[in-house]
């Protein structure tokens, strides 16, 4: 079975412009999370989704907003980019009640 | 929200050494979650613990839940050069997981 996959792989953008992310979830899962990895550090929670509804938020700006749907798929919008926003951005999924879930290989955004 | 550290930040150990890191939160857990992570990559998961006191293997990765419920530990028996990465300890409470400082482990063949 494919696991949790990402994309783009890499991107690069200037301030102030918009960035959509995109993540497919494991077969079967109907929960994503979002969190962004800036280097050095570990990842930090943005959103939950589980049935195409928002479940959980990080401390995050308005600026970041995401949406599920229906076949589980998710987007991580972020607009008006700054150049603190160059991360990591990773996709995690997992069964509606698990404790665990599994990551994808993530985004490398690059803001310049 | 949660705050998980993690000791050491920075590991340099000889191939067929043993590890041991460990993780301390400022809150009661009900779950630890051990993850590591190679550059470029997703973190992947190693260990999963549900209970206080729970010592549970992973080949030889073996993990334990603190009995106060408040820390962890990773120990990682004779050390190869594939062990090399970031790991991080994590918790989910809610709808949110909380990960750690993480613990960068460098093994030197």
């Amino acid at each position: 079975d494919a696991g949790v996959t990402q994309s783009p792989t890499h991107l690069i953008k200037t301030r102030g412009q918009h960035v959509t992310l995109r993540c497919s979830p494991i077969s079967g899962h109907k929960s994503v999370s979002w969190y962004q990895q800036v280097l050095g550090q570990g990842p930090q929670f943005i959103f939950q989704y589980y049935e195409k509804e928002e479940r959980g938020r990080g401390n995050f700006p308005d600026r970041f907003s995401a949406r599920q749907f229906p076949n589980y798929s998710s987007e991580l919008n972020v607009n008006a980019l700054l150049l603190g926003d160059s991360a990591l951005y990773l996709c995690a999924s997992k069964t509606g009640g698990a404790d665990t879930q599994y990551f994808g290989p993530g985004t490398r955004l690059t803001v310049l | 929200g949660q705050q998980l550290n993690q000791s050491p930040q920075s590991m340099f150990i000889q191939e067929g050494e043993d590890v041991s890191m460990n993780c301390t939160s400022s809150s009661i857990f009900n779950t630890w979650l051990w993850y590591k992570q190679d550059p470029g990559e997703g973190p992947v998961l190693l260990i999963a613990l549900y209970k206080a006191g729970e010592l549970t293997s992973n080949g030889r990765l073996t993990a334990q839940f603190g009995i106060t419920r408040k820390d962890s530990f990773l120990n990682i028996s004779a050390s190869i050069p594939s062990d090399v990465g970031i790991y991080f300890c994590a918790d989910n409470t809610g709808n949110q997981f909380y990960f750690g400082t993480g613990t960068s482990l460098t093994v030197i063949p």
